[in-house]
């Protein structure tokens, strides 16, 4: 079944502690992304990759990493998170940039940071 | 700067009838618009594309239209049903600035009451 996995689904952490959120796909995407959800703020994009090696930043980038060793994977890493960063993450890939392909999103990660 | 609006009000409408989403964009030129259904908690999932030079596009008792001189996109559900309660967002390609691939409109929530 094609889908996209993140874990874990849900995280309670404290402040200043490191973690990172796994995404993988089986799709072989080219193109894969991470977005926050807030409430009344809508879907954002935090850091994008066009390709294994390739990432780049999003709309809001600050206070987070990613790297893209492998086509399937995109980990999401936040060195010290804080608490304006409890979110509702989801990552998201696509055959490529190109906005002709569709989307496809995982489940979702929610995070709280305490 | 580039704008994509959805009502922000909450749509109820009654089973059976047609529920009509509207999705208008500014300091756009899209090729492509997409739309998306999400429900409380979960990833989008996608439904349907139109391209610019698509007026109109149907998926079972979907339908979308594009106006690229009205900068609108307008979603249709006809036959509605309460399974079709859900916030529906509409996607644009991104151009210039930090972010790339698709951004997201803020999603209208829509409510079909038996």
């Amino acid at each position: 079944e094609a889908q996209v996995t993140q874990n874990p689904r849900y995280l309670i952490t404290v402040t200043g502690k490191k973690l990172t959120v796994t995404c993988s796909q089986n799709m072989n995407h080219e193109y894969m992304s991470w977005y926050r959800q807030d409430p009344g703020l809508g879907l954002r994009q935090i850091y994008y990759s066009m390709n294994v090696e390739v990432t780049d930043k999003g709309d809001v980038p600050e206070g987070y990493k990613v790297s893209r060793k492998e086509k399937r994977n995109f980990p999401l890493i936040l060195e010290s998170p804080s608490p304006n960063q409890t979110s509702l993450y989801f990552c998201a890939s696509s055959l490529s940039r190109d906005s002709s392909y569709e989307q496809y999103f995982g489940p979702g990660t929610r995070l709280t940071v305490t | 700067s580039q704008k994509i609006e959805q009502n922000s009000e909450a749509l109820n409408i009654q089973e059976g009838k047609t529920a009509t989403l509207t999705c208008n964009y500014t300091n756009y030129s899209p090729a492509y618009l997409q739309w998306y259904r999400q429900d409380p908690g979960r990833g989008p999932v996608f439904l349907l594309l139109i391209r610019e030079n698509e007026k109109e596009k149907r998926k079972e008792r979907l339908k979308v239209t594009f106006d690229t001189t009205l900068k609108q996109s307008l979603f249709h559900i006809t036959a509605s049903q309460p399974a079709d309660s859900a916030t529906y967002l509409c996607a644009l390609r991104h151009s210039g600035g930090g972010a790339d691939g698709l951004t997201f409109g803020k999603g209208t929530h829509l409510i079909i009451q038996p």
